[in-house]
């Protein structure tokens, strides 16, 4: 069955850089969910969107934005990178029909930030 | 006081051993509630939704009690291959809402 896919799954950069990650959420599924993950941490909800608007928010950086595309898929763009932005970035997709929805996650996208 | 909140764990236990995991969320209005299994370095993959009349997949048993807002996971028979973080994972005060999960139990099988 198809996943969902994330891109790039390495990404390394420098401070004050900006970064772009990718995720296409499974077929048919018209919800992403963007997370992140530090070491040793659970991963914590940034934002997410249905129908290409945004639906909730989290603990998002304002250097951070976000936005859904009509095809569906998804793009984190993250400005004026600090080192404590290293961390994996997980995307999730789900399909909303009315209730809460299962989530499922994406690979990854490991960024490191030096 | 964080949201979900789970046993730190780590559990190291014999290989056929059976083990179980507790959680706790705060929010009554939540809706929805997931077990997923984490291994190192990859992504939280769904083992297994729970249901207020609990709910059973395999070596696996999940229970929800909405009074107490308490989550169990329980696996028997426990499998070198077990051995993973496994995350409570709450949801549900509408569509598309966020997922908030504890911070995860270390679970080591040993042979």
């Amino acid at each position: 069955a198809a996943g969902v896919i994330q891109s790039p799954r390495h990404l390394i950069k420098e401070k004050r850089e900006t970064a772009t990650l990718k995720c296409y959420p499974i077929p048919r599924h018209d919800t992403v969910y963007w997370y992140q993950q530090g070491p040793g941490q659970d991963p914590q909800f940034l934002i997410s969107f249905y129908e290409k608007m945004q639906s909730d928010k989290g603990s998002i950086p304002d250097r951070f934005s976000a936005q859904q595309f009509s095809d569906y898929h998804s793009e984190l763009n993250m400005s004026s990178l600090e080192l404590g932005d290293s961390a994996l970035y997980f995307c999730a997709s789900s399909r909303t029909s009315g209730r809460t929805e299962t989530q499922y996650f994406g690979p990854g996208t490991r960024l490191l930030v030096l | 006081r964080k949201e979900v909140e789970q046993d730190p764990g780590p559990f190291n236990v014999p290989e056929g051993a059976t083990v179980a995991f507790n959680c706790t969320y705060s929010n009554s209005a939540s809706q929805s509630f997931f077990w997923y299994r984490q291994d190192c370095r990859k992504e939280p993959k769904l083992l297994m939704s729970v249901y207020s009349s609990g709910n059973e997949d395999g070596r696996f048993t999940a229970q929800l009690n909405r009074a107490s807002q308490y989550i169990s996971l329980l696996i028997r028979d426990s499998k070198l291959s077990d051995s993973a973080t496994y995350l409570c994972a709450v949801n549900g005060y509408s569509s598309a809402s966020k997922i908030i999960f504890g911070s995860g139990t270390r679970l080591s099988i040993r042979p």
